[in-house]
């Protein structure tokens, strides 16, 4: 079945250092690809998304490139900051069985430190 | 609605008592999710809806949980004889054919003590 693998966290940085989050999939199909976003004490919200091949997403300086031949939807932001400080989910959508589904990667924590 | 909603938001029992947990997805969904975010904790999938059925429930811990969907739209998840262990956040989550993005709740936290 699809799956969602992350990088272990927590991430720990320092304010305006360059940020990277793996994330790689498997899926049976030809899905959409997501990074979710939970600040402390709220619910999870969409931050970028792409719908296909070498589509770019991007939002609040964060961006990721959707790389078919890796599998890959890494998450990047240049400069972060400590308002960046939350967790992140990878996450993509598949038709797979005959159902579209959503498969989500277990999280990274990241924490921005002044 | 306007939005995906959980009921209660937040739940506190007894140990050995049922608590059910209800989730309003965004009108038109046809996919609904369950999951439970443990304290410090990643998502963990507990069951997955497509319409009143669910082809996929992997996801729940023991047969204490379980979970229903009617018309369509509402869902409630129960937990039987909660434990101690059951304490964490259960977030529900919908989606539609047309666009595959996720929406999600706010969550009911759930203290057994």
């Amino acid at each position: 079945g699809d799956s969602v693998t992350q990088m272990e966290g927590p991430v720990t940085l320092s304010e305006e250092a360059f940020l990277t989050i793996n994330c790689t999939y498997t899926a049976t199909g030809y899905p959409s690809l997501f990074w979710y976003v939970q600040y402390p004490g709220e619910g999870l919200q969409l931050l970028l998304k792409a719908t296909k091949a070498d589509d770019k997403g991007s939002n609040k300086g964060f961006e990721a490139t959707y790389r078919k031949e890796t599998t890959s939807f890494h998450l990047e932001k240049g400069s972060v900051q400590v308002s960046d400080s939350a967790v992140y989910f990878c996450a993509l959508s598949d038709r797979s069985g005959g159902y579209q589904k959503v498969t989500f990667g277990t999280g990274t924590k990241l924490q921005v430190i002044p | 609605g306007a939005g995906v909603s959980q009921s209660p938001s937040n739940k506190v029992t007894e140990k050995g008592k049922d608590v059910e947990l209800r989730c309003d997805p965004i009108s038109g969904h046809t996919a609904l999710y369950w999951y439970r975010q443990r304290l410090g904790q990643g998502l963990e999938f507990l069951i997955y809806f497509q319409g009143n059925s669910a082809p996929d429930k992997s996801g729940l811990p023991s047969d204490r949980f379980s979970a229903e969907r009617t018309g369509e739209s509402v869902s409630t998840l129960t937990i039987q004889r909660t434990q101690q262990e059951d304490s964490a956040v259960y977030l529900c989550a919908s989606s539609s054919l047309q666009n595959t993005e996720a929406f999600f709740g706010q969550g009911t936290r759930l203290t057994v003590v």
